[in-house]
């Protein structure tokens, strides 16, 4: 039983192309999160949704756009992909408040941009 | 410079060796600290927790936070092979949710049998 499941777990695209990648929870948090982890290993917060409203947007091309049709999913689109795109992308979940905010990752998709 | 700074290593012991894993940080409104585990091609899972200074154990593993000196470590007993992952720390100034979790790079470990 999966508790933050991601897919695909590979993604391997030309540059220009269009692509999603999905996220899903079963662990009943209300927060979910976008991070990318570049060729370096540096894990860097990219969107976090809380209840399906943005509450946190770091400094990401608008080319990428997340969606949160509920509290369990968190999709990531993103448009005209480049070859900087090219990372692990990990979605994760937590309890906004009234616990510690331990978030929960899944396996991350591997996107290389050719 | 860089909010959280970690050694990225590698880093490589033998099995049984005692591993020290550390991290600075230049924001003092850092109050929570975290250390996660990494294995190549997984997500990271959450090892320990700790507010702000103090020691924290759990088995093998003791987290150590000096805020006077913006330093936390993780310290790794009795090492084994299966220890052998990418270690990073996290922070964040408060406990909820739309605080984001601040990461250093990861410091990689390999414990030799």
């Amino acid at each position: 039983d999966t508790a933050v499941s991601q897919t695909p777990k590979y993604l391997v695209t030309q540059m220009g192309n269009d692509k999603s990648i999905k996220c899903e929870q079963n662990l009943g948090h209300d927060t979910m999160y976008w991070y990318k982890q570049d060729s370096k290993k540096f894990l860097k917060i990219m969107f976090s949704y809380n209840n399906k409203e943005l509450i946190i947007n770091e400094t990401v091309p608008n080319r990428f756009s997340p969606k949160s049709p509920d509290k369990a999913h968190l999709n990531l689109h993103i448009n005209s992909l480049e070859l900087g795109d090219s990372a692990v992308y990990f979605c994760a979940s937590s309890q906004y408040l009234g616990t510690k905010n331990i978030q929960y990752f899944g396996a991350g998709t591997r996107l290389s941009v050719l | 410079q860089k909010e959280v700074e970690q050694d990225p290593g590698p880093l490589s012991v033998p099995e049984g060796a005692i591993v020290s894993l550390n991290c600075t940080y230049s924001n003092s409104a850092f109050q929570y600290f975290m250390w996660y585990r990494q294995y190549s091609r997984k997500g990271p899972e959450l090892l320990m927790y700790t507010y702000s200074s103090g020691n924290k154990e759990d088995g093998r593993f003791t987290a150590q936070v000096d805020k006077s000196s913006k330093y936390i470590s993780l310290f790794i007993r009795d090492s084994q092979p299966s220890d052998s992952a990418t270690y990073l720390c996290a922070m964040s100034s408060r406990n909820s949710g739309n605080t984001p979790l601040v990461f250093g790079k990861g410091t990689r470990l390999s414990v030799i049998a």
